[in-house]
């Protein structure tokens, strides 16, 4: 069984802030971990994933997140928010199937 | 290299129509999933194909079925609309022993029943 917990349903911060989102999940087995963006009426984009490698995962416009397995954490943070950061995110946990369980996302507000 | 797509882009329908949707996986991928998005909250998983036969399926009733083709295309069905069946509904490509679980998803096929 996996489940993912995105705490807070919305984040609100300045351009130029440090963009912090939580993500904690539960899983049977060692986990793989992602976190999707979803702008308005898009699809998903992969931001960034956890496969077992290296703990501090860097993804895509200046996103990264690390994997504390003792706190079952896999939180994303951006140094710097920018206005176009605006937008739904979600962490998304799989294990030994092909098929992830998604957080109910996380709505990133950027103020300027 | 082709991205996923998905067709129609939005679809309006009346309570107790069918409906099918349909997805072109990326190219070299033989899996495709299916998920439900409502307004507000994250996708759900509704089924999965791989080579033409269902590899798993999510907490959906018998009314929500699919088909993947031999081009690794896929149609999802829905019988019997309901009114919370409004949702975006994606589709994602992945292709098992490469990229860890990784899923390509489509824009989505935003759904409205009436």
């Amino acid at each position: 069984a996996q489940s993912v917990t995105q705490l807070g349903s919305h984040v609100s911060v300045s351009e130029g802030a440090l963009v912090l989102l939580r993500c904690n999940y539960s899983s049977s087995v060692p986990p793989y971990l992602f976190w999707y963006v979803q702008y308005p009426n898009q699809g998903l984009q992969l931001l960034l994933k956890y496969t077992s490698a290296a703990t501090l995962v860097k993804g895509i416009n200046g996103f990264e997140a690390e994997f504390k397995k003792s706190e079952t954490s896999f939180h994303l943070t951006k140094p710097s928010a920018h206005m176009s950061d605006a937008a739904e995110y979600f962490c998304a946990v799989s294990g030994g199937s092909y098929i992830p369980t998604f957080g109910r996302g996380t709505s990133l507000i950027v103020h300027p | 290299e082709t991205g996923v797509t998905q067709s129609p882009t939005h679809l309006i329908k009346t309570r107790g129509q069918q409906v099918t949707l349909r997805c072109s996986s990326q190219s070299g991928h033989n899996t495709v999933s299916w998920y439900q998005q409502a307004l507000g909250q994250g996708p759900q998983f509704i089924f999965q194909y791989y080579r033409e036969e269902e590899n798993g399926r999510g907490n959906f009733p018998p009314r929500f079925s699919g088909l993947q083709f031999p081009n690794y295309s896929s149609e999802l069905n829905v019988n019997a609309l309901e009114l919370d069946d409004s949702a975006l509904y994606l589709c994602a490509s992945s292709k098992p022993g490469q990229g860890e679980h990784e899923q390509y998803f489509g824009p989505g096929t935003r759904l409205t029943v009436t």
